[in-house]
């Protein structure tokens, strides 16, 4: 079956510093979603990317569709501690026929 | 609208014990899902359905039984509880499959001795 490849799987840093975590799959993907899961809570939807070579942002979040649609980044500008979680990718395309493949997910801790 | 519902939050089975999972979604979406979650290893499928009566098999279904009578809901059954069933599991629903977001309920967390 489809895999999806997330690093890295745990990341720290200071408050005010940058954060970035990236999806890399070896199959063409129709889109990818990303996700982020409090601790102790569940999965919320943040964006989905469709288009190579999409950008979108949302306030500090830069998310980004590679050109060839088998890899995504999401980029945290001056992280807070509200940032705190799991961020995951999830990718649907190749042989998962519709169904989201998730990456292992990148758990990000906050320092004040 | 309440989303998706599960019951119970928490749950200790014994090895052997059977239970179902209950899961509910208001949100009249056609494809629901089952996920358990362990540390490292991401949100893994374990069923799916995309409609009232049609069920299918994730990546990790042994173990486990689904049916779908209603669109509302999608309870998950463990047969005979093993510890390596001991995770987390999330149920969640979608207005379809692949490019569609997943609104995902609060989980139960699963003990199995």
């Amino acid at each position: 079956g489809q895999q999806v490849m997330q690093i890295p799987q745990y990341q720290h840093v200071q408050e005010g510093e940058d954060f970035t975590t990236y999806c890399n799959s070896s199959t063409t993907l129709s889109n990818i979603q990303w996700y982020k899961q409090r601790p102790g809570g569940h999965p919320v939807f943040l964006i989905q990317l469709v288009k190579s070579g999409e950008v979108k942002k949302q306030k500090r979040l830069t998310f980004q569709f590679g050109e060839a649609k088998k890899n995504s980044s999401l980029h945290i500008t001056a992280t807070q501690t509200t940032d705190v979680g799991t961020y995951f990718c999830a990718a649907a395309g190749g042989t998962s026929y519709g169904k989201l493949t998730f990456g292992q997910g990148t758990i990000l801790t906050v320092h004040p | 609208n309440a989303g998706v519902t599960q019951t119970p939050k928490f749950q200790v089975l014994k090895t052997g014990q059977s239970m179902t999972l209950q899961c509910a979604q208001d949100m009249n979406h056609e494809y629901m899902s089952w996920y358990r979650q362990d540390p490292g290893m991401g949100l893994r499928l374990i069923h799916y359905s995309v409609g009232a009566g049609i069920t299918d098999q994730g990546e990790v279904p042994n173990g486990y039984n689904v049916s779908r009578s209603t669109t509302e809901d999608f309870p998950l059954r463990l047969l005979s509880a093993a510890p390596s069933q001991t995770s987390v599991y999330f149920c969640a629903s979608s207005a379809g499959t692949g490019g569609y977001e997943q609104y995902f309920g609060p989980g139960t967390r699963l003990t199995v001795t």
